[in-house]
């Protein structure tokens, strides 16, 4: 099915370390979330961006919708091992009614 | 706590067999969404319903079907199973649109 382009696909980091993955489409979006999944659960959304060029912010987490509408940035800042987990972008169009994924950062952090 | 209620959360069946899963949307939600994840894959999208409508459909197979009824609780059935249906099948509900979605927790499902 159509998905989205994420990366990295996977991250193996240190405790305390910033952390920053992506996501880019040759589509426009009206819509970037972001969601994060933890083992056997399901995704929980982190962070909506509806306008291009929005920058928000939940706690350590910073979100980025691009200019050009086809791509979005994740950053997490001082990580910590509760941050483990599957990240997922997601994008939204005024032109379908269902959300395309993206293909998931999984992210490891280390003590 | 999303909202989103999905039973049963595990279920073990054998191929050729048929089951049903379901879901209860948030309070309010009149889109239900029902995704796929397979082992260490991504959520591929199967369908959507709006307010007891099929509003868009993804990459369903035919031995696949679902339903939005009246009170907005949705079932997604599975036929005649095979082993690679086994996944880990999730709800998700929203206002409708584009509106941001929350999902459920999932429906493991074991094909043996």
């Amino acid at each position: 099915g159509q998905q989205l382009n994420q990366s990295p696909q996977s991250m193996f980091i240190q405790e305390g370390e910033d952390v920053s993955m992506n996501c880019t489409s040759s589509s426009i979006f009206n819509t970037w979330l972001w969601y994060k999944q933890d083992p056997g659960e399901g995704p929980v959304l982190l962070i909506a961006l509806y306008k291009a060029g929005e920058l928000t912010s939940n706690g350590r987490l910073t979100a980025q919708f691009g200019i050009t509408r086809k791509d979005s940035f994740l950053n997490i800042s001082a990580s910590i091992p509760s941050d483990v987990g599957i990240y997922f972008c997601a994008g939204g169009s005024y032109n379908t009614d269902k959300l395309i994924f993206g293909t998931g950062t999984r992210l490891q952090v280390f003590p | 706590d999303s909202g989103v209620t999905q039973t049963p959360k595990h279920l073990i069946t054998a191929t050729g067999q048929r089951v049903t899963l379901r879901c209860s949307p948030r309070s309010g939600d009149l889109s239900v969404y029902w995704y796929q994840q397979s082992l260490d894959q991504g959520l591929q999208f199967l369908i959507q319903y709006y307010n007891g409508e099929e509003r868009a459909k993804g990459n369903i197979l035919e031995r696949f079907s679902a339903q939005q009824f009246p009170d907005l609780h949705s079932e997604l059935n599975l036929s005649s199973l095979e082993l690679g249906d086994s996944a880990l099948y999730f709800c998700a509900s929203s206002k409708g649109g584009e509106d941001t979605i929350y999902f459920g927790e999932g429906s493991w499902l074991t094909v043996v």
